[in-house]
């Protein structure tokens, strides 16, 4: 099973919005509205902050928000801050012979 | 206080065995699916293994099929990893992750304890 694809890197200013793209195929994120996903600060462990592809678990902030078209999910950060600048992968269901599959990571960057 | 708390990580050589555990607290343990995601030095986050809540399912990633055992026992709110033929590639931060929902399963963590680490080297 192959890790789905995310972007190496993304930076944005504080205040701008940014997306960061992650792309399966019809076995996971395409056939299914199971996508997660998760930020990670150095050293620390992963924080669920989407999960159904849209869902935003209790306590995270409303600038975080999910979509899907197809086979590629998105995670748009909007009104960037300091503090979102981590790593942030997605993960979603796979009807394949495991059962989760996680993107590659992305580096988020606030210049 | 919702908290998992994993333990049992260490240096062992190649071949060797290591069993993790992971202790719940703060939410009824036995009606969540657990999981079992790593991270080697460096790299990004992998799945392991999964098990639902009356163990009955269990998944496993095809890098530890055969190698890695899942179990839990709900008595003692605490989920457990057995691996055997340890490899170097299995070096890796192991965190023990809950399930965002029991039942439907959602396929979300949102529970994660602060890892273990496994260090598989001579």
């Amino acid at each position: 099973q192959s890790a789905l694809t995310q972007p190496a890197s993304v930076s944005g200013s504080p205040g701008q919005s940014i997306t960061i793209s992650c792309t399966g195929t019809s076995s996971d994120v395409g056939g299914y509205n199971f996508v997660s996903w998760y930020q990670q600060h150095p050293g620390k462990a992963p924080k669920l902050i989407i999960y159904e592809g849209t869902n935003r678990p209790s306590g995270v902030s409303n600038r975080f928000s999910g979509s899907k078209s197809g086979d590629t999910a998105s995670l748009t950060i909007s009104g960037l801050q300091a503090e979102d600048e981590a790593d942030y992968y997605c993960s979603s269901y796979t009807s394949t012979t495991t059962l989760v599959v996680f993107g590659e990571g992305t580096k988020l960057t606030v210049l | 206080e919702v908290q998992l708390v994993e333990s049992g990580g260490g240096l062992v050589k190649p071949g060797g065995s290591l069993r993790l555990s992971c202790a719940a607290s703060g939410f009824t343990f036995s009606s969540y699916s657990m999981n079992w995601v790593r991270q080697a030095p460096g790299k990004g986050l992998e799945w392991v293994s999964s098990i639902n809540s009356n163990s009955r399912y269990i998944y496993y990633a095809d890098s530890v099929k055969g190698r890695f055992t899942i179990s839990r026992d709900n008595a003692k709110n605490s989920l457990y990893l057995q691996m055997n033929t340890l490899r170097a590639v299995d070096t890796a931060v192991y965190y023990c992750a809950k399930e965002v929902t029991a039942n439907p399963r959602r396929y979300g963590m949102d529970v994660w304890g602060q890892g273990t680490t496994v260090t598989v080297s001579s």
